[in-house]
């Protein structure tokens, strides 16, 4: 079975430039998530996704992020304009039933470095 | 609001020296899960522990919930390296769970 995937797994780019993160989740799941990892805060969730449906954005950090999920099966967390302080690894996450108190599988991560 | 603290942050111990991690929280959880992330990898979900005072095994891993549902621990007896990682305790807390991973608690086992 295919986990959830995630691309590209390393992006470079400079400050300013619009970020573009693409997740695709497990089929038949239907939450999705997206966390931001650094060693300074650790694990953040961003976004969490239930039917398509943005149910919890609090985690986003500023306007400059956004998220969206246009189906079931793809879902993208766009940075613009980047800043080098979101230079991190971003995680997309799904699990499947009802709520989010279900166990996430994670998809391997995009390393963003912004210059 | 809701806290949960996972101790300590970092444990260095030798192999074969058993390791015990630990999350408490200032209020009762509906539940709570426990993942491990390898150096350079992704969480993975090892269990989910939902009675109050609950115990799991897995091989060489111990985790229990606490009488009260407000604390829980992960202990680990004869750490070999493949345990090497960072063990996260996302925890739900009364209708709504909004996810919380934290830092974790980070093992390095010595050879």
């Amino acid at each position: 079975d295919a986990g959830v995937i995630q691309s590209p797994r390393h992006e470079v780019t400079e400050m300013g430039q619009e970020v573009t993160l693409r997740c695709k989740p497990i089929s038949g799941h239907n939450s999705l998530f997206w966390y931001r990892q650094t060693m300074m805060r650790g694990l953040e969730l961003l976004i969490y996704f239930n039917n398509n449906v943005p149910i919890d954005d609090s985690g986003m950090p500023e306007d400059r992020f956004s998220a969206k999920m246009p189906n079931a099966s793809f879902s993208t967390l766009k940075i613009q304009p980047s800043e080098p302080r979101d230079s991190a690894v971003y995680f997309c996450a799904s699990s499947s039933g009802t709520g989010p108190n279900q166990p996430q599988h994670f998809g391997d991560g995009t390393r963003l470095s912004i210059l | 609001g809701q806290q949960v603290m996972q101790i300590p942050q970092y444990q260095h111990v030798q192999e074969g020296e058993d390791f015990t991690t630990y999350c408490n929280s200032s209020t009762t959880l509906s539940n709570i899960q426990w993942y491990k992330q390898r150096p350079g990898g992704h969480p993975v979900f090892l269990i989910q522990l939902v009675k109050s005072g609950e115990v799991k095994k897995q091989k060489r891993l111990t985790f229990q919930f606490g009488e009260a549902k407000k604390n829980s621990s992960l202990h680990i007896t004869a750490t070999q390296t493949t345990d090497v990682g960072t063990y996260f305790c996302p925890y739900a807390s009364g209708g709504s769970y909004i996810p919380t991973f934290g830092r974790g608690t980070s093992l390095i086992v010595h050879p």
